[in-house]
């Protein structure tokens, strides 16, 4: 059973539009949900997160929201530049473990 | 936030050996993670390992396979023993950034990117 999912695995944009990236979830005990980036041959960086108390946060041109009811997460990141360009992991927090989705990989064209 | 150094970045390694990943962190952290990313698929929680106790492990890991080392509280080693082709994955280590308000997201290492042939 995966309890967290990306169900887009790659999404292309045109550099200054927005991009959305979708994140589902199952269990209703993750208490934080974050987002990551990872680029080939590093290590996943971390963006974003979220307590699972809040509607929104935001952090310059990244902002996640999370609809509790529908266990759904979003990272919107506006206006997309170039540099976007990576895997963007999805991930929810419980007992401090994170669990993945299984990330979503994000084209922004110049 | 804290830097990890994790080696080695990559190796090739014959059927039936092992291997012995390590982490060194710059600052002391309690827990320290193990995941691992399979080709196209995301990362999976290996083990945590805590400093003077015994790592715990995800369901589908065992310790015979994956023994985990914590000597002190900034340094880690995994071993993927009597390696087999379907080992062949990203292993990285990372801990978790806590804030005052919060969970900050986990560092993680660059990745050591292993092959077995």
């Amino acid at each position: 059973d995966q309890q967290v999912k990306q169900n887009s695995p790659s999404l292309s944009v045109q550099e200054g539009r927005i991009s959305i990236l979708n994140c589902d979830y199952t269990n209703s005990m993750f208490d934080y949900f974050l987002w990551y980036k990872k680029y080939p041959a590093e290590g996943p960086t971390f963006l974003i997160s979220i307590s699972s108390i809040k509607d929104k946060n935001e952090d310059g041109r990244f902002t996640v929201f999370l609809n509790k009811s529908a266990k759904h997460l979003s990272l919107h990141i506006v206006p997309s530049q170039p540099g976007d360009s990576a895997v963007y992991f999805c991930a929810a927090r419980h007992l401090g473990k994170s669990t993945f989705g299984d990330g979503t990989t994000l084209t922004v064209k110049p | 936030s804290a830097v990890i150094s994790q080696k080695p970045s990559r190796d090739i390694c014959q059927r039936g050996t092992s291997l012995t990943i390590q982490c060194q962190v710059d600052s002391q952290v309690t827990m320290m993670f193990w995941y691992r990313q399979q080709p196209g698929q995301s990362l999976t929680l290996i083990a945590t390992a805590n400093q003077g106790s015994e790592a715990t492990y995800e369901s589908g890991f065992v310790i015979d396979k994956f023994p985990i080392s914590r000597p002190n509280l900034t340094f880690s080693t995994l071993t993927v023993s009597n390696m087999s082709p379907e080992d062949s994955s990203i292993y990285l280590c990372s801990v978790e950034d806590l804030r005052d308000w919060g969970p900050y997201g986990y560092t993680f290492g660059s990745g050591t990117r292993l092959t077995v042939v």
